[in-house]
């Protein structure tokens, strides 16, 4: 069955960097375009970013941009999320997803 | 562009129908039918109901359904149960620069 596993959260300085990882399984991920979303504590979804099945695109919600790039091993199945210049308002659990599969989502807590 | 706009809750009492409303999608995109329904119980990930406007994924039961007229999209339950109770969102493509935007979800309460 499909499946998409989350990793890398865990609590940050304001101002540093992350890396989150997602690795697909159950599925040809090389053929999927990827999205991570991102949900704050007792808020709704947030979409943050985009990629195309196979790299040639990416989109950033304004919030990251700048900030935050996603990128893709298809050798590996892998999705990633590099988060720089975090910010509090950054803390969220982070989930990453393809229209019909989501991941249990890791947490980022941006915290001094 | 703000996200897409869904009332904050709905309530039905057990065997009703409920219809959950999206509204904002971009009628300027042409009648694009990325259109998904997510679920979402507390502390769980979101899961799947509806994609692609009316697509129900296998597992789903059929007591869900999706539909869109215009810029608005709408997600019913019927014959509502106990375990529909959750938060639901609605995600739309929305434009070349946003692929997913969301709505701000509606908690669905059974009576």
């Amino acid at each position: 069955q499909v499946q998409l596993v989350e990793s890398g959260g865990g609590v940050v300085q304001p101002g540093r960097s992350l890396r989150l990882s997602c690795t697909a399984s159950g599925f040809t991920f090389a053929s999927y375009g990827m999205h991570w979303v991102r949900q704050a504590p007792g808020k709704g979804l947030e979409w943050v970013a985009a990629l195309w099945f196979d790299g040639s695109h990416k989109k950033y919600a304004d919030s990251v941009k700048g900030r935050f790039s996603i990128s893709r091993d298809n050798s590996k199945s892998t999705l990633y999320l590099q988060m720089n210049s975090l910010r509090a308002e950054d803390t969220a659990v982070y989930y990453c997803a393809r229209v019909t599969s989501w991941g249990q989502g890791t947490l980022v807590t941006v915290s001094s | 562009q703000s996200a897409l706009t869904q009332p904050r809750s709905v309530s039905g009492s057990p065997g009703q129908s409920v219809t959950i409303s999206c509204t904002g999608i971009n009628s300027d995109l042409g009648d694009h039918t990325y259109v998904s329904w997510y679920q979402q119980h507390p502390g769980k990930a979101p899961k799947v109901m509806i994609y692609d406007v009316s697509e129900r994924p296998s597992g789903v039961p059929d007591r869900f359904s999706g539909s869109k007229s215009g810029n608005t999209a709408s997600l019913t339950i019927s014959g509502l149960q106990a375990e529909d109770e959750a938060d639901y969102y609605c995600c739309s493509y929305a434009g070349s620069y946003t692929p997913w935007m969301f709505g701000g979800g509606t908690k669905l309460t059974v009576l």
